[in-house]
């Protein structure tokens, strides 16, 4: 089956501790994102990556950090930077970048303790 | 500015009754994409429809249709004889040609009561 997988679905972590968020997709699709969603709010765009060994910032990209070495795999690394950490993340992925719907992966609901 | 509002924050209907998410966007540009997600309570957004600028036929999927409206700039979306699998949080989002990011309202969360 083609999709999107996230891991874990959820993850604690200590507070100034790095962590980092796995999103692999097998649908081939060039373009892959990284979202922030907290309760009751809508998507904030973390990162994106157009196409293998490029990405981009998006509107909240501070304290976060994002590789892209293989095509199927945009790992977000959450820092000890980000001042506020606890939220759900949900990666996506469409076909090209310009214009194609995103399919997202289930999500994981990260929480600082 | 690109903006999409979706004014509804929280609508309640009894199950079987039918309801219209409503949804405006604001562009300038002439080329542009418009979508619909599904978000259940599981978290994952489903991607339900897209729809380019040139192309205002409205689009019917078995109970859910979606009527696009240049000229209001809107692009509703109603789900007929709803069902409690329906609950959930609704989005609509934008892409621009020349930009490319999706804007996401902020959803409107829908409650259909058995």
């Amino acid at each position: 089956d083609g999709g999107i997988t996230q891991s874990p679905k959820y993850l604690f972590r200590k507070e100034g501790q790095n962590v980092t968020l796995s999103c692999e997709q097998n649908l081939n699709h060039d373009a892959m994102y990284w979202y922030r969603q907290d309760p009751g709010q809508g998507l904030r765009l973390i990162y994106y990556s157009q196409i293998v060994n490029d990405f981009q910032k998006g509107d909240i990209a501070e304290g976060y950090s994002v590789s892209r070495e293989k095509k199927e795999s945009f790992p977000l690394t959450v820092t000890s930077a980000q001042k506020n950490p606890t939220a759900f993340y949900l990666c996506a992925s469409s076909i090209y970048w310009s214009g194609y719907e995103q399919f997202f992966g289930p999500g994981t609901r990260l929480t600082v303790l | 500015a690109q903006k999409v509002t979706q004014a509804q924050t929280e609508i309640s209907v009894v199950e079987k009754e039918d309801v219209t998410l409503d949804c405006v966007y604001e562009t300038r540009d002439t080329t542009y994409y418009l979508f619909w997600y599904k978000q259940p309570p599981s978290g994952e957004l489903v991607f339900l429809i897209r729809r380019n600028s040139f192309d205002e036929q409205n689009e019917i999927s078995g109970r859910y249709s979606w009527n696009f409206q240049k000229s209001t700039s809107s692009f509703n979306f109603t789900i007929t004889a709803s069902q409690v699998v329906d609950s959930a949080v609704y989005f609509c989002a934008l892409i621009m040609n020349r930009d490319d990011k999706i804007i996401f309202g902020k959803g409107t969360r829908l409650h259909i009561l058995p």
